[in-house]
């Protein structure tokens, strides 16, 4: 089983939709979780931390259920530049070290 | 501020040559990450440095490769000798690690060194 999974898309959608991405991840001992965005021959940048409690950033909605050991990111009303690469991240155990898994590509068409 | 500093942006070189890459991470971060991307295999993590000392090299693929961190605002990665399969983006990122934090930071990256190996 890999370490983070997620679903590689891509998902098409229009401007203005919601759409949901999620993640699992294999190891319990993880304490923190991130999503980050790539576009397209750019480095990753941080879209988020996520907590337990869940959080938010204007429309964009993280959600991590440690039981489940899943985490979540919904985008609400799309937009054309919402179009890059989605990572969820996961540290190593009790470590600085990060997995990336292998991202969700999203499209927003007109 | 200046974010990671990452140099040569593109590099092409002939099978055989030695390669080395080179990383300035942010003022202040105590942690250096350094990272290969590709299609195929994603993003892999191959060595980190905390206050400048290798503490996972488990992902750095055979003895051809090695990376140094002689002081806290510079870092190399030598490819010698280079190989076609190594044609990869290799990003490097920094984080700051607060003693008696969580682990795991958020880490900045750098825009990458695009490597072809001919």
């Amino acid at each position: 089983r890999k370490e983070v999974e997620q679903d590689p898309g891509p998902f098409n959608v229009p401007e203005g939709a919601t759409v949901a991405f999620n993640c699992t991840y294999s190891n319990s001992a993880s304490q923190s979780f991130f999503w980050y965005r790539q576009d397209c021959r750019k480095e990753p940048k941080l879209l988020m931390s996520v907590y337990s409690s869940g959080n938010e950033d204007g429309r964009f909605t993280a959600q991590l259920n440690r039981a489940s050991q899943y985490i979540s990111l919904l985008i609400r009303d799309s937009k054309l530049s919402d179009s890059a690469t989605y990572l969820c991240v996961v540290n190593w155990k009790n470590t600085d070290k990060l997995i990336f898994g292998t991202g969700t590509r999203l499209q927003v068409f007109p | 501020d200046a974010g990671v500093i990452q140099s040569p942006r593109h590099e092409v070189t002939e099978m055989g040559q030695e390669v080395t890459l080179r990383c300035k991470p942010i003022s202040g971060h105590n942690s250096l990450f350094w990272y290969r991307q590709t299609m195929m295999r994603g993003l892999e993590l191959l060595i980190y440095f905390n206050n400048n000392v290798p503490i996972d090299d488990s992902g750095m693929p055979e003895d051809r490769f090695s990376a140094k961190m002689p002081n806290a605002s510079f870092s190399t990665l030598k490819i010698q000798p280079s190989e076609p399969r190594d044609s990869a983006v290799y990003f490097c990122a920094s984080s700051f690690a607060r003693a008696g934090g969580a682990a795991g930071g958020t880490q900045y990256f750098g825009p990458g060194t695009r490597l072809t190996v001919l």
